[in-house]
Protein backbone atom coordinates (compact mmCIF):
# COMPACT_ATOMS: atom_id res chain seq x y z
CA UNK A 1 0.00 0.00 0.00
CA UNK A 2 1.83 3.18 -1.05
CA UNK A 3 -1.43 5.81 -0.19
CA UNK A 4 -0.57 9.14 1.69
CA UNK A 5 -3.88 10.66 2.27
CA UNK A 6 -4.67 14.34 2.84
CA UNK A 7 -7.58 16.71 4.19
CA UNK A 8 -9.40 18.51 3.33
CA UNK A 9 -9.30 17.42 -0.80
CA UNK A 10 -11.13 21.56 -1.23
CA UNK A 11 -10.63 24.53 1.47
CA UNK A 12 -11.77 28.34 1.06
CA UNK A 13 -10.67 30.59 3.45
CA UNK A 14 -9.95 34.11 4.43
CA UNK A 15 -7.22 36.30 5.06
CA UNK A 16 -7.74 36.64 8.15
CA UNK A 17 -9.05 32.95 9.36
CA UNK A 18 -6.70 30.12 10.63
CA UNK A 19 -7.08 26.78 9.38
CA UNK A 20 -5.21 23.55 9.56
CA UNK A 21 -4.43 20.72 6.47
CA UNK A 22 -3.59 17.26 7.38
CA UNK A 23 -1.91 14.60 5.68
CA UNK A 24 -1.45 10.90 7.22
CA UNK A 25 0.78 7.42 6.00
CA UNK A 26 0.57 4.24 7.55
CA UNK A 27 3.52 3.05 5.32
CA UNK A 28 6.32 3.39 7.83
CA UNK A 29 8.05 6.12 5.57
CA UNK A 30 9.98 8.07 8.13
CA UNK A 31 9.76 11.27 6.10
CA UNK A 32 7.20 13.71 5.35
CA UNK A 33 7.20 16.53 3.19
CA UNK A 34 4.67 19.76 2.24
CA UNK A 35 4.88 20.58 -1.06
CA UNK A 36 2.99 23.90 -3.33
CA UNK A 37 2.46 23.67 -6.38
CA UNK A 38 0.49 26.35 -8.60
CA UNK A 39 -0.94 25.76 -11.87
CA UNK A 40 0.86 24.72 -14.89
CA UNK A 41 4.06 24.44 -12.48
CA UNK A 42 6.33 22.01 -11.19
CA UNK A 43 5.98 20.88 -7.53
CA UNK A 44 7.90 23.39 -4.88
CA UNK A 45 8.90 22.48 -1.57
CA UNK A 46 8.05 23.46 1.23
CA UNK A 47 8.93 21.70 4.82
CA UNK A 48 10.69 18.45 5.13
CA UNK A 49 10.57 16.34 7.90
CA UNK A 50 12.78 13.31 8.75
CA UNK A 51 12.59 11.18 11.76
CA UNK A 52 9.81 13.69 13.23
CA UNK A 53 12.12 16.37 12.96
CA UNK A 54 11.99 19.21 10.74
CA UNK A 55 14.90 19.38 8.76
CA UNK A 56 14.39 21.43 5.82
CA UNK A 57 12.08 25.02 5.59
CA UNK A 58 12.39 26.55 2.36
CA UNK A 59 12.43 29.96 3.43
CA UNK A 60 9.04 29.54 3.95
CA UNK A 61 6.71 32.43 5.00
CA UNK A 62 5.81 32.49 9.11
CA UNK A 63 2.28 32.45 8.29
CA UNK A 64 2.89 28.47 7.19
CA UNK A 65 3.27 26.52 10.20
CA UNK A 66 4.40 22.81 9.80
CA UNK A 67 3.82 20.29 12.64
CA UNK A 68 4.86 16.32 12.88
CA UNK A 69 2.95 15.04 15.74
CA UNK A 70 4.33 11.66 15.18
CA UNK A 71 6.03 9.53 12.49
CA UNK A 72 2.19 9.10 10.22
CA UNK A 73 0.85 12.43 10.78
CA UNK A 74 1.77 15.86 9.17
CA UNK A 75 -0.14 19.18 9.88
CA UNK A 76 0.70 22.35 7.99
CA UNK A 77 -1.29 25.18 10.11
CA UNK A 78 -2.18 28.59 8.22
CA UNK A 79 -2.60 32.05 9.37
CA UNK A 80 -3.20 35.18 7.59
CA UNK A 81 -2.59 33.93 4.50
CA UNK A 82 -2.64 36.33 1.19
CA UNK A 83 -4.18 35.09 -2.37
CA UNK A 84 -1.07 34.43 -4.53
CA UNK A 85 -1.06 31.51 -1.20
CA UNK A 86 -3.94 29.87 -3.60
CA UNK A 87 -2.26 27.33 -4.65
CA UNK A 88 -2.61 22.79 -4.57
CA UNK A 89 -1.12 21.72 -1.13
CA UNK A 90 1.19 18.38 -1.70
CA UNK A 91 2.25 16.10 1.18
CA UNK A 92 4.32 13.40 0.19
CA UNK A 93 6.61 10.67 2.54
CA UNK A 94 9.46 8.32 1.66
CA UNK A 95 10.96 5.76 3.38
CA UNK A 96 13.80 7.67 4.15
CA UNK A 97 15.55 10.90 2.56
CA UNK A 98 16.95 9.88 -0.99
CA UNK A 99 14.31 7.42 -1.62
CA UNK A 100 11.55 7.37 -4.21
CA UNK A 101 8.65 10.39 -2.92
CA UNK A 102 4.98 8.84 -2.72
CA UNK A 103 2.24 12.21 -3.11
CA UNK A 104 -1.12 12.42 -1.32
CA UNK A 105 -3.74 14.33 -3.89
CA UNK A 106 -3.38 17.49 -2.73
CA UNK A 107 -5.59 20.14 -0.90
CA UNK A 108 -6.55 22.72 -3.12
CA UNK A 109 -6.71 25.83 -1.58
CA UNK A 110 -8.36 29.31 -2.34
CA UNK A 111 -7.30 32.26 -0.07
CA UNK A 112 -10.36 34.99 -0.66
CA UNK B 1 23.55 25.26 -10.16
CA UNK B 2 21.22 22.01 -10.67
CA UNK B 3 19.22 22.41 -13.41
CA UNK B 4 16.27 19.83 -15.34
CA UNK B 5 15.05 20.88 -18.15
CA UNK B 6 11.64 18.55 -19.92
CA UNK B 7 10.98 18.43 -23.21
CA UNK B 8 8.84 18.64 -25.52
CA UNK B 9 6.66 21.21 -23.54
CA UNK B 10 3.71 19.04 -25.03
CA UNK B 11 3.04 16.71 -27.15
CA UNK B 12 -0.04 15.06 -29.00
CA UNK B 13 -0.40 11.35 -30.38
CA UNK B 14 -2.52 8.95 -31.79
CA UNK B 15 -3.26 6.22 -29.83
CA UNK B 16 -0.45 3.38 -30.99
CA UNK B 17 1.86 6.40 -32.07
CA UNK B 18 4.91 5.68 -29.58
CA UNK B 19 7.04 8.34 -28.63
CA UNK B 20 9.83 9.50 -25.95
CA UNK B 21 9.81 12.33 -23.38
CA UNK B 22 13.17 14.36 -22.47
CA UNK B 23 14.44 15.40 -19.53
CA UNK B 24 17.88 16.45 -19.55
CA UNK B 25 20.25 17.78 -16.44
CA UNK B 26 22.58 19.69 -15.19
CA UNK B 27 23.86 18.79 -12.02
CA UNK B 28 27.15 18.51 -9.91
CA UNK B 29 26.17 14.63 -8.77
CA UNK B 30 23.56 12.63 -9.46
CA UNK B 31 22.45 10.55 -6.28
CA UNK B 32 19.07 9.44 -8.04
CA UNK B 33 16.17 10.57 -11.10
CA UNK B 34 12.52 10.42 -11.02
CA UNK B 35 9.78 9.77 -12.91
CA UNK B 36 6.31 10.62 -12.03
CA UNK B 37 2.63 11.15 -14.00
CA UNK B 38 0.50 13.54 -12.93
CA UNK B 39 -3.09 14.03 -13.49
CA UNK B 40 -4.94 17.32 -13.46
CA UNK B 41 -5.82 18.80 -9.78
CA UNK B 42 -4.37 15.63 -8.41
CA UNK B 43 -0.76 14.45 -6.80
CA UNK B 44 1.94 12.80 -8.61
CA UNK B 45 1.96 9.43 -8.75
CA UNK B 46 5.94 7.88 -8.99
CA UNK B 47 6.66 6.04 -11.98
CA UNK B 48 10.91 4.90 -12.04
CA UNK B 49 13.41 5.54 -10.17
CA UNK B 50 17.30 5.78 -12.12
CA UNK B 51 20.40 5.94 -10.38
CA UNK B 52 23.36 5.24 -12.99
CA UNK B 53 23.77 5.28 -16.45
CA UNK B 54 22.83 2.49 -18.55
CA UNK B 55 19.81 1.80 -16.22
CA UNK B 56 16.69 0.72 -17.63
CA UNK B 57 13.32 0.35 -16.28
CA UNK B 58 9.50 -0.93 -17.23
CA UNK B 59 6.24 -0.94 -16.76
CA UNK B 60 3.26 -1.84 -18.90
CA UNK B 61 3.87 0.55 -21.95
CA UNK B 62 6.54 2.99 -20.36
CA UNK B 63 10.17 2.58 -19.95
CA UNK B 64 13.04 4.67 -19.01
CA UNK B 65 16.50 5.00 -19.43
CA UNK B 66 19.29 7.13 -18.28
CA UNK B 67 22.80 8.43 -19.42
CA UNK B 68 24.79 10.54 -17.74
CA UNK B 69 23.22 14.01 -19.58
CA UNK B 70 19.70 12.94 -19.99
CA UNK B 71 16.88 10.42 -19.38
CA UNK B 72 14.15 9.43 -21.88
CA UNK B 73 10.57 8.09 -21.11
CA UNK B 74 9.68 6.04 -24.25
CA UNK B 75 5.98 5.42 -24.40
CA UNK B 76 4.91 2.32 -27.00
CA UNK B 77 1.47 2.23 -28.13
CA UNK B 78 0.34 4.87 -26.07
CA UNK B 79 -3.80 4.92 -24.86
CA UNK B 80 -5.65 7.37 -24.19
CA UNK B 81 -5.96 6.68 -20.40
CA UNK B 82 -1.53 7.58 -20.95
CA UNK B 83 -2.78 11.37 -21.01
CA UNK B 84 -1.12 13.53 -18.09
CA UNK B 85 1.79 15.51 -17.41
CA UNK B 86 4.92 13.55 -16.85
CA UNK B 87 7.10 15.35 -14.63
CA UNK B 88 11.29 14.05 -13.69
CA UNK B 89 13.21 15.42 -10.75
CA UNK B 90 16.40 14.35 -9.33
CA UNK B 91 18.34 14.29 -5.94
CA UNK B 92 21.91 15.42 -6.19
CA UNK B 93 24.52 15.91 -3.86
CA UNK B 94 24.20 19.81 -4.01
CA UNK B 95 20.86 19.36 -2.19
CA UNK B 96 21.37 16.22 0.05
CA UNK B 97 19.42 13.60 -0.53
CA UNK B 98 16.32 15.44 0.68
CA UNK B 99 15.35 17.87 -1.68
CA UNK B 100 14.10 16.73 -5.40
CA UNK B 101 14.37 19.40 -8.17
CA UNK B 102 11.70 19.31 -10.36
CA UNK B 103 11.47 19.98 -14.11
CA UNK B 104 8.43 21.79 -15.92
CA UNK B 105 7.30 18.77 -17.20
CA UNK B 106 5.78 17.64 -20.44
CA UNK B 107 1.89 17.97 -21.14
CA UNK B 108 1.29 14.58 -22.82
CA UNK B 109 -2.33 14.09 -24.79
CA UNK B 110 -3.27 10.95 -26.79
CA UNK B 111 -6.03 11.00 -28.70
CA UNK B 112 -8.21 7.66 -30.01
Amino acid sequence: DTEVTQTPKHLVMGMTNKKSLKCEQHMGHRAMYWYKQKAKKPPELMFVYSYEKLSINESVPSRFSPECPNSSLLNLHLHALQPEDSALYLCASSQGTGWEQYFGPGTRLTVT
Amino acid sequence: EDQVTQSPEALRLQEGESSSLNCSYTVSGLRGLFWYRQDPGKGPEFLFTLYSAGEEKEKERLKATLTKKESFLHITAPKPEDSATYLCAVQTSNTGFQKLVFGTGTRLLVSP
